[in-house]
């Protein structure tokens, strides 16, 4: 059973360039989140998509957008990269927006701006 | 505010030696609580899951945790800590009606042989 996947694995980008970040959840989920994870920090929330909407957004300027697509997967774009936007992106997904059964966690990617 | 506390940054045992990582909250809400543990370079897995009846919920590889409503705490305790349990560990919460974990800081767990 194929849990939450994320590409690319790493990545390094320049000030002011774009990047996207790809997802595809767990095998029967349709809802996923993504979170910021600063070195030494606990992840923070970006942003929730179920049935290709964004559902719910954390404190994240509008340089962070996404997309969810027909088949659940998901992405993350980053305009205009600043250096803290260094972290590793995390995407989670679950049966449904806010399920109290935890959500399952991709392996993330790392993205390093510089 | 909702916040998540966890105030040990790093705790070191030794391996056979119980361990209990703590977590208190702060949340308006009837709070779902989570313990989930990364591995370095990893995502987080998770280990166990709180939102209703017995207080004292049992996880994955051998690890529990108890919700005291009176205190604000939900901590994490394993009876013998085996070497492959280093890690960070993260206490979250989340509620119905919202879509975010706010996650803690995380307790980044040593283990000596």
């Amino acid at each position: 059973d194929a849990g939450v996947t994320q590409s690319p694995t790493h990545l390094i980008k320049t000030r002011g360039q774009q990047v996207t970040l790809r997802c595809s959840p767990k095998s029967g989920h349709d809802t996923v989140s993504w979170y910021q994870q600063a070195l030494g920090q606990g992840p923070q929330f970006i942003f929730q998509y179920y049935e290709e909407e964004e559902r719910q957004r954390g404190n994240f300027p509008d340089r962070f957008s996404g997309h969810q697509f027909p088949n659940y997967s998901s992405e993350l774009n980053v305009n205009a990269l600043l250096l803290g936007d260094s972290a590793l992106y995390l995407c989670a997904s679950s049966l449904a927006p806010g399920s109290r059964d935890g959500y399952t966690f991709g392996s993330g990617t790392r993205l390093t701006v510089v | 505010a909702q916040s998540v506390t966890q105030p040990d940054i790093h705790i070191t045992v030794s391996e056979g030696a119980s361990l209990e990582l703590r977590c208190n909250y702060s949340y308006g809400a009837t709070p779902y609580l989570f313990w989930y543990v990364q591995s370095p370079g990893q995502g987080l897995q998770l280990l166990l899951k709180y939102f209703s009846g017995d207080t004292l919920v049992q996880g994955i590889k051998g690890f529990e945790a108890e919700f005291k409503r009176s205190q604000s705490s939900f901590n994490l305790r394993k009876p013998s800590v085996h070497w492959s349990d280093a890690a960070e560990y993260f206490c979250a919460v989340g509620a119905q009606g919202t879509y975010k974990y706010i996650f803690g800081t995380g307790t980044r767990l040593k283990v000596l042989a």
